[in-house]
């Protein structure tokens, strides 16, 4: 098993510009999740899915859209790069929404937006 | 809503002294994870705990959950270099997993 992968590893990104970073797990995992990582903020939950066909809003999902057509994939689009947005984003994932469920995330895409 | 607060944000110590992060939350939790990050890299979980006041150990890592079930502590023995990393500890809210801000450790040799 790959677990959870993300593409791309970097990114450089203009103010203004769209992008989506991609999310796939091969675990057969229900639940997903994104987070966004800066320094002194620990993890910040974006938006999280609880199966295919499903998402909702975490913390801080202004400027970020989800979708999940598929159990696999959970892909992050931005919508209009802003230099705010520059952080480390990570992906993850867990066998159900249930909480008792070890997580598991992926290895991160590091952002900049000029 | 929910909060999971974790002290202190950084730690520096000299191998071979102890090392303890704290986690609290404004609510009673159902469980509590910690993960651990190395430098660079992703978080990793390391253990779960459920039950009011349970205590477990894995080598040199002992982890505790309160009786109230709203705060937690991960305390390291005798640091070692590999230790280094930044220790998080997770809470549920709904169906979210809502981390602590995280407290890094740096092991001085």
């Amino acid at each position: 098993n790959a677990g959870v992968t993300q593409t791309p590893k970097f990114q450089v990104l203009k103010t203004g510009q769209s992008m989506t970073l991609q999310c796939a797990q091969d675990m057969n995992h229900e639940y997903m999740s994104w987070y966004r990582q800066d320094p002194g903020m620990g993890l910040r939950l974006i938006h999280y899915s609880v199966g295919a066909g499903i998402t909702d809003q975490g913390e801080v999902p202004n400027g970020y859209n989800v979708s999940r057509s598929t159990t696999e994939d959970f892909p992050l689009r931005l919508l209009s790069a802003a230099p705010s947005q520059t952080s480390v984003y990570f992906c993850a994932s867990r066998l159900a929404e249930i909480s008792y469920n070890e997580q598991f995330f992926g290895p991160g895409t590091r952002l900049t937006v000029l | 809503g929910q909060q999971v607060m974790q002290i202190p944000q950084y730690q520096h110590v000299q191998e071979g002294e102890d090392f303890t992060t704290y986690c609290n939350s404004s609510t009673t939790l159902s469980n509590i994870q910690w993960y651990k990050q190395r430098p660079g890299g992703h978080p990793v979980f390391l253990i779960q705990l459920v039950k009011s006041g349970e205590v477990k150990k894995q080598k040199r890592l002992t982890f505790q959950f309160g009786e109230a079930k709203k705060n937690s502590s991960l305390h390291i023995t005798a640091t070692q270099t590999t230790d280094v990393g930044t220790y998080f500890c997770a809470g549920p809210r709904g169906g979210k997993l809502i981390f602590g801000q995280g407290t890094e450790l740096s092991v001085k040799p």
